[in-house]
């Protein structure tokens, strides 16, 4: 089956960039998407991006998708201790109709002062 | 809109008991998808619905049922609890192809098998 795979920690201090990096397999993936997940709280969609797509920016949230290494990353600028957290990568296949995801086993960023 | 609901937060049962972890949208979305949460272990599918009167199972079903009478339920059933159900529990949602791609995640369900 499909694997999505994704470091599992890392460490900034706080205003300095974070940049979480995953990997897929799928290459008829559709959509690769970026979730946080607070302590004891649900998933939260952070992002997307389509797959024809190089980057996309959302005010402090940079995605960047290497179609041809199947890498995906999350850069976040000015990290704040708000920003502590498990983060997912998931993908998903639109190609019929359901869009089925698959998760990374998530990466815990420690935000330090 | 409340969203994606979970009920309830907290459940601690005894090997062998059945119970079901209720779950409900208010967005109107055509999909529901049930997915736990292990350590170290990401989220994997349980049973997912693309429309009421409609499910399928995932990756990993085996001990849990699902039904889909309505648009906004999506119950998941334990038929006879075991130590290896211990996990956390989400439910999702999402409009499908007619909307925007992601999933809405509820506050998930802890639960705990002795």
């Amino acid at each position: 089956g499909e694997d999505v795979e994704q470091s599992l920690f890392l460490s900034v201090r706080e205003g300095d960039s974070s940049v979480i990096n995953c990997t897929y397999t799928d290459s008829s993936s559709t959509y690769l998407y970026w979730y946080k997940q607070e302590p004891g709280a649900g998933l939260q969609l952070l992002t997307y991006i389509f797959s024809n797509m190089d980057m996309k920016q959302d005010q402090r949230l940079t995605v960047l998708l290497n179609k041809k290494d199947k890498h995906l990353s999350l850069r976040i600028a000015d990290t704040q201790t708000g920003d502590s957290a498990i983060y997912f990568c998931a993908e998903s296949m639109t190609t019929d109709s359901w869009g089925k995801f698959q998760f990374g086993a998530g990466t815990q960023v420690v935000v330090t002062p | 809109n409340a969203g994606v609901t979970q009920t309830p937060k907290f459940q601690v049962l005894k090997t062998g008991q059945s119970m079901t972890l209720q779950c409900a949208q208010d967005m109107n979305h055509e999909y529901m998808s049930w997915y736990r949460q292990d350590p170290g272990m990401g989220l994997r599918l349980i049973h997912y619905s693309v429309g009421a009167g409609i499910t399928d199972q995932g990756e990993v079903p085996n001990g849990y049922n699902v039904s889909r009478s309505t648009t906004e339920d999506f119950p998941l059933r334990l038929l006879s609890a075991a130590p290896s159900q211990t996990s956390v529990y989400f439910c999702a949602s999402s409009p499908g192809l007619a909307g925007a791609p992601g999933q809405f995640f509820g506050p998930g369900t802890r639960l705990t098998v002795l």
